[in-house]
């Protein structure tokens, strides 16, 4: 089982709020992934880093911020949470490139966001 | 752009018989192929990559063929498990690779009947 967590599980909030999902690892991969995803659709990515202090945005325009101050954490935040952005958000990391695994992704268990 | 087709219904089998599910995509002509298992509320789990020289590959029960020529991926469960039951999610790097990012199909769910 992969070493990627995520809290909280589950998150029902109020309009307005601003939020931090957390994200860790404890595999030391250098890359990491938010994704986003509904019910039934699909996994569509929001952010991504390869490293320290190294991250981009994703396919999917989100109003959502993340930073990576420290390899093993990657933690998303919302500044001001809208009914809109209820969905459940997915971390994952990768290993580092000249590695025979590295473009596996290890998932976390997830954040459901309800917002309200 | 690219896309990432799988069906969209559920299939349903019987325990022990062989379950099939299918992955077309579009637009390019990818690196490699990977299938993941996703259970309800729960994030994706890695089961195996393919990649475009490799015409088939194996593990345990599961079986993934890759035809580049007709742009489409094959997933087979042989001798299933009600315990087998899932989403299975086909997933491609993007166009142009990228740090190791995938795009992700929508899924199949399977469901194994005893």
């Amino acid at each position: 089982e992969a070493d990627i967590y995520q809290t909280p599980r589950y998150l029902v909030i109020g309009t307005g709020k601003k939020i931090t999902l957390e994200c860790s690892q404890t595999m030391g991969h250098d890359k990491m992934y938010w994704y986003q995803q509904d019910p039934g659709m699909e996994l569509h990515l929001i952010h991504y880093s390869y490293g320290v202090n190294s991250t981009e945005k994703g396919d999917l325009s989100s109003e959502s911020t993340v930073s990576r101050i420290r390899t093993e954490h990657f933690p998303l935040t919302l500044e001001s949470a809208r009914p809109s952005h209820t969905s459940q958000y997915l971390c994952a990391s990768s290993e580092s490139q000249g590695t025979s695994r590295k473009y596996e992704q290890y998932f976390g268990p997830g954040t459901r966001l309800t917002v309200t | 752009s690219q896309k990432i087709e799988q069906n969209s219904e559920a299939l349903n089998i019987q325990e022990g018989k062989t379950a099939t599910l299918t992955c077309n995509y579009t637009n390019y002509s990818p690196a490699y192929l990977q299938w993941y298992r996703q259970d309800p509320g729960r994030g994706p789990v890695f089961l195996l990559l393919i990649r475009e020289n490799e015409k088939e590959k194996r593990k345990e029960r599961l079986k993934v063929t890759f035809d580049t020529t007709l742009k489409q991926s094959l997933f087979h469960i042989t001798a299933s498990q009600p315990a087998d039951s899932a989403t299975y999610l086909c997933a491609l790097p993007p166009r142009g690779g990228g740090y190791n990012k995938l795009i992700f199909g929508a899924g199949t769910r399977l469901a194994v009947h005893p």
